[in-house]
């Protein structure tokens, strides 16, 4: 059981490359969603997702976009790169929607670097 | 909205030693709250979590929170610190309403450092 899965671990970009962070679960889990981390900052919301073809903006979704066509996965794209998306991005997952207790599950993380 | 503190950037304990993790809240109604922590270079993983009832939480590797409503509060603790603990803790909340559609929020982290 893989859990979450994020590739790449690391990326480095230009100024207004575009590219595609995957995510995938194997848990059937309904609600995912992806989150950024910066120092002194926490991680932050950016999309998620409580089914296949359901998606919504969280705190930070300015330069992202996500789809949801399957269950399994969510990939999260950057639309044209800038400098203040370099940070570590975590996809995570959980069992059920409809209740807040869930707990998530992460993935590894995706290390971006944007020159 | 809510919000969560985390007043301490780090915290040095000697191992062998009691620890805490302070966390406090700002969240409309009774909350969900969460621990988790995060070693280098990893995810993060899910420690304990408060829904309702008794007001102390106990969670993985000897660790334990206690909820205090009245002080809007969710301390981390545990009785003898172990040098592998050393990594770094976040709070996070979760409104009851919303049907937990809504994403956690996260506080800032704490980085414990367990001495030898």
């Amino acid at each position: 059981n893989a859990g979450v899965t994020q590739t790449p671990k690391f990326q480095v970009l230009k100024t207004g490359q575009s590219m595609t962070l995957q995510c995938a679960q194997d848990m059937n889990h309904e609600y995912m969603s992806w989150y950024r981390q910066d120092p002194g900052m926490g991680l932050r919301l950016i999309h998620y997702s409580v089914g296949a073809g359901i998606t919504d903006q969280g705190e930070v979704p300015n330069g992202y976009n996500v789809s949801r066509s399957t269950t399994e996965d969510f990939p999260l794209r950057l639309l044209s790169a800038a400098p203040s998306q370099t940070s570590v991005y975590f996809c995570a997952s959980s069992r059920r929607f409809g209740s807040g207790a869930n707990v998530l599950t992460f993935g590894a993380g995706s290390r971006l670097t944007v020159l | 909205a809510q919000s969560v503190a985390q007043p301490e950037d780090q915290v040095n304990v000697a191992e062998g030693n009691p620890l805490t993790v302070k966390c406090t809240y700002s969240v409309s109604g009774n909350p969900y709250l969460f621990w988790y922590v995060q070693y280098p270079n990893r995810g993060l993983q899910f420690l304990l979590k408060y829904i309702t009832g008794d007001n102390l939480v106990k969670g993985s590797y000897g660790f334990e929170a206690e909820f205090n409503k009245s002080q809007t509060s969710f301390h981390l603790k545990k009785p003898s610190a172990l040098v592998s603990d050393s990594a770094l803790y976040f709070c996070a909340v979760r409104p009851r309403s919303g049907g937990g559609a809504d994403g956690l929020t996260f506080g800032k982290g704490t980085h414990l450092i367990i001495q030898p």
